[in-house]
């Protein structure tokens, strides 16, 4: 199954709402989990199961979607922010990544 | 707490293999899959597989398909991950993750992650 994130970059300044999309070539049944990288880091859980936020990640995170389209939604973005963010499919194997959406300071 | 400790950075020729490992602690060793994903230098994540410490059962992405081996030593509560005949496109940062509560619940644990650099 691949997976297509969407847009490969942005640019947004604080407090902005922020919405990176996820769309599967074939449907996932929300096996779907988010995570944010900074560099030199392993990735961190935000989202699992499409929707569930991860114990103590920040309430500005959220998640949606079903069947092949997902959203990753930060509502105001904080300087903390500033990642790479990535899809990745558990339903079907070999599970996959996306390829990245990095967010960067305007 | 879980922690997930790796070794070190390692640097081989093409042709060679090389054997990470990823100690676990402060949980039940046998309970969780151990999952493993590398990062290419400036690339993206990709999951090449996971075992399941408890039967030593394996899942390898068809990628990977005779060229890796995920085994694991229950004594040590280690988990490893070999890959044979190392490409340039091999160097990576290889991870081990485990899940936080259930098998698709996505990695919440990591390892810190093991640099491998192939080359000649």
């Amino acid at each position: 199954i691949q997976l297509t994130q969407s847009p490969s970059s942005l640019s947004a300044s604080v407090g902005d709402r922020v919405t990176i999309t996820c769309w599967a070539s074939q449907g996932i049944s929300s096996y779907l989990a988010w995570y944010q990288q900074k560099p030199g880091k392993a990735p961190k859980l935000l989202i699992y199961a499409a929707s569930t936020l991860q114990s103590g990640v920040p309430s500005r995170f959220s998640g949606s979607g079903s069947g092949t389209d997902y959203t990753l939604t930060i509502s105001s973005l904080q300087p903390e922010d500033f990642a790479t963010y990535y899809c990745q499919q558990l339903n079907s194997y070999p599970w996959t990544f996306g390829q990245g959406t990095k967010v960067e300071i305007k | 707490q879980v922690q997930l400790v790796q070794s070190g950075a390692e640097v081989k020729k093409p042709g060679a293999s090389v054997k990470v490992s990823c100690k676990a602690s402060g949980y039940t060793f046998t309970g969780y899959y151990m999952h493993w994903v590398r990062q290419a230098p400036g690339q993206g994540l990709e999951w090449m597989g996971w075992i399941n410490p408890n039967s030593g059962g394996t899942n390898y992405a068809q990628k990977f398909q005779g060229r890796v081996t995920m085994t694991r030593d229950t004594s040590i509560s280690t988990a490893y991950m070999e890959l044979s005949r190392l490409r340039s496109d091999d160097t990576a940062v290889y991870y081990c993750a485990r899940d936080n509560s259930d098998f698709w619940s996505g990695y919440y644990y990591w390892g810190q992650g093991t640099l491998v650099t192939v080359s000649s």
